[in-house]
């Protein structure tokens, strides 16, 4: 058990909906990340929060929101979804940004169908 | 940019027998490279990584991997595989910096009886 815990497991909704997913980091960790893994794109690093602050984006959509609040809990919001967008979605911790010095914890995932 | 090769989709070995993970890199500055495993519906976890300091690095579970920069390689091996090392492995390169990760495309490790 990594610490980082994601909510929900497994979410189905149709093409068009808006969805978002929660993260909670490892307790102390200032940092949270997500991850996209889908069969076609592989594991892709999409957005980078540091205390409550965008710190990088990757591959993220558009579509795709983030947010890192107070209590240092994230969301991650999907809109108008389309069925590309179904993937696992990683949510993963850290205690500081820079380097390489800290090592990201990973949460279970959420696994999101577009139907 | 950076990126990781990993050169085999799916790895066989028996149990007992060593395992021999293949990554290569590319990267424009002096690289931090990990290994992570991702057993069957489970989240990622750490291995092992490498940070410029020794050139061979223990990781967990008797895993290690050596950084040769002539070859732009960080192979991952094991003496000996478990039944329980069967799951999907990531050779991952970071630019330091704001740590962002670039993931290979995974190998596929099966475990025989």
């Amino acid at each position: 058990d990594s610490g980082v815990t994601q909510t929900p497991k497994h979410l189905i909704t149709a093409t068009g909906q808006r969805v978002t997913l929660r993260c909670s980091p490892r307790s102390g960790d200032l940092s949270v990340y997500w991850y996209q893994q889908s069969l076609d794109q592989g594991l892709q690093f999409l957005i980078q929060y540091y205390n409550g602050e965008e710190r990088a984006k990757g591959n993220i959509l558009e579509r795709f929101s983030a947010q890192q609040f107070p209590d240092l809990h994230s969301e991650l919001n999907l809109s108008s979804l389309e069925l590309g967008d179904s993937a696992l979605y990683f949510c993963a911790s850290s205690a500081g940004t820079s380097g390489a010095r800290w090592e990201q914890y990973f949460g279970p995932g959420t696994r999101l169908t577009v139907t | 940019a950076q990126s990781v090769t990993q050169l085999d989709s799916h790895v066989s070995v028996s149990e007992g027998t060593p395992v021999l993970l293949r990554c290569n890199y590319s990267s424009s500055y002096s690289p931090s490279l990990f290994w992570y495993v991702q057993h069957p519906n489970k989240g990622l976890q750490l291995l092992l990584k490498y940070t410029s300091a020794a050139t061979l690095v223990k990781g967990i579970n008797g895993f290690e991997a050596e950084f040769k920069k002539s070859e732009t390689s960080f192979h991952l091996t094991k003496p000996s595989a478990h039944m329980s090392d069967a799951a999907e492995y990531f050779c991952v390169v970071s630019d330091g910096g704001f740590q962002k990760l670039v993931f290979g495309t995974g190998t596929r490790l099966l475990v025989s009886p």
